[in-house]
């Protein structure tokens, strides 16, 4: 079945360094791909998304290709700032046998210093 | 302004009680679920609906129950039979296979 792993966090970086998050997926046929953040106490909120393969997801300085050869959907941002600090999810929904169920990843916790 | 209501934000139950967590959206999506998330780890899925009058089961279903009678409201019992209640629950809905839109939770603590 559908499957995401993403980089195991917490992630601690500097204010300003620049930020990859790494996402990984198995899946059959052509899912759409999504990064959500949750901030404390709060729930998910959509990133950003793509939904074919070359694809480029960008959203509040961040983005994400999507890379159907490598079935990758990494997460970057140039400059982090505190207010970043947040969990990120990458999900999928899609390709043959998504029973229309969105699938996420673990999660990975970013800290960022000021 | 459109989106997904859960309340309350905090709730608090006596070990072997029912209770009820509500969620709602006035985003006319045809799709609700549940989701729980427990400190540090990812989200699970406890139930869905795709359509009012009807929802299917989960990852995590036992120790749960859900009604969908109407397209606006899917609220979630946790009753008694669920050996570890305590956790984060989120409601989300979606059109489709659109991108999921969450509420902010409710958080529930047995004691």
């Amino acid at each position: 079945g559908n499957s995401v792993t993403q980089m195991e966090g917490p992630v601690t970086l500097s204010e300003e360094a620049f930020l990859t998050i790494n996402c990984t997926y198995t899946a059959t046929g052509y899912p759409s791909l999504f990064w959500y953040v949750q901030y404390p106490g709060e729930g998910l909120q959509l990133l950003l998304k793509a939904t074919k393969a070359d694809d480029k997801g960008s959203n509040k300085g961040f983005e994400a290709t999507y890379r159907k050869e490598t079935t990758s959907f990494h997460l970057e941002k140039g400059s982090v700032q505190v207010s970043d600090s947040a969990v990120y999810f990458c999900a999928l929904i899609g390709g043959y046998s998504s029973a229309s169920k969105i699938i996420f990843g673990s999660g990975t916790r970013l800290s960022i210093r000021p | 302004d459109g989106g997904i209501t859960q309340s309350p934000k905090y709730l608090f139950r006596k070990e072997g009680q029912n209770v009820t967590l509500s969620c709602e959206q006035n985003l006319n999506h045809d799709a609700m679920y549940w989701y729980r998330q427990d400190p540090g780890q990812g989200l699970r899925l406890i139930y869905y609906s795709q359509i009012v009058n009807d929802f299917q089961k989960g990852d995590i279903a036992e120790g749960y129950s859900v009604s969908r009678e109407k397209k606006e409201s899917f609220p979630l019992t946790v009753t008694s039979a669920q050996k570890n209640p305590t956790a984060f629950y989120l409601c989300a809905s979606s059109l489709s296979d659109s991108p999921l839109h969450f509420g902010n939770g409710t958080r529930l603590t047995v004691t």
